[in-house]
């Protein structure tokens, strides 16, 4: 069966420094893809970063970038230099057989930003 | 260009009503996909649509049931509702291909009574 795995229901961290959410996944899938989404207090759904399995190097956007570790299954997102606005539940999510219509997603790990 | 959009973005219903929820995908996109979202259960699939087919069905009831006309415009309907049909219900939509990246709407918000 195909799962996604957060493990840190809720975080917190201080405005400015750096954070780490954690994500696990099973497939037997060779070739896929990851995606980490936020979904803010308005609940409205944002992709924050995505990942291609088949690249080795880690995808990064501005502030947010991934730790993705192929052989372990773990997909980690960092966020830098945390701004009050990254205050969000956060979800790691992987498609379904493959096919990126049907995502299978985490838990969700609620991030808070301090002042 | 204009996000997906979903119509209305708040219900609230009563047991054994039924319930239309609609969805506009991006410009372009030709796939849109529904997801329910609650406290209880998370996000989970509820089914996707492309060129007016559905192509894969999440494990809901038959109650749950969708459509998508020739403009890709979607929706759903739940049929005999239930107190546990309350929920954030998310559309997405993404271009065509599996490895496309889906691109979520505002949800709508149904609240069953």
């Amino acid at each position: 069966a195909q799962t996604v795995t957060q493990s840190q229901p809720e975080m917190s961290v201080q405005e400015a420094e750096t954070v780490t959410l954690s994500c696990t996944y099973d497939t037997s899938e060779s070739n896929y893809y990851l995606f980490w989404y936020k979904q803010p207090p308005s609940r409205q759904m944002i992709l924050v970063i995505r990942q291609e399995a088949y690249k080795q190097q880690n995808a990064t956007e501005n502030r947010f970038s991934v730790n993705f570790q192929k052989a372990a299954k773990s997909f980690s997102l960092k966020i830098s230099d945390s701004q009050l606005g990254d205050t969000a539940m956060y979800f790691c999510a992987f498609p379904y057989s493959g096919n990126t219509g049907k995502l299978i997603f985490g838990q969700g790990t609620t991030l808070q930003v301090k002042p | 260009k204009a996000g997906v959009t979903q119509t209305p973005r708040y219900l609230i219903k009563t047991r054994g009503q039924q319930v239309t929820l609609s969805c506009s995908p991006i410009s372009g996109h030709r796939s849109v996909s529904w997801y329910q979202q609650t406290p209880g259960q998370g996000l989970q699939f509820l089914f996707e649509y492309f060129s007016e087919t559905q192509r894969n069905k999440g494990n809901f009831p038959g109650r749950f049931s969708g459509r998508q006309f020739s403009n890709s415009r979607s929706e759903m309907n739940v049929s005999t509702l239930e107190l546990g049909d309350s929920a954030l219900y998310l559309c997405a939509s993404r271009r065509v291909a599996n490895t496309d990246t889906q691109y979520f709407g505002p949800g709508t918000r149904l609240t069953v009574l």
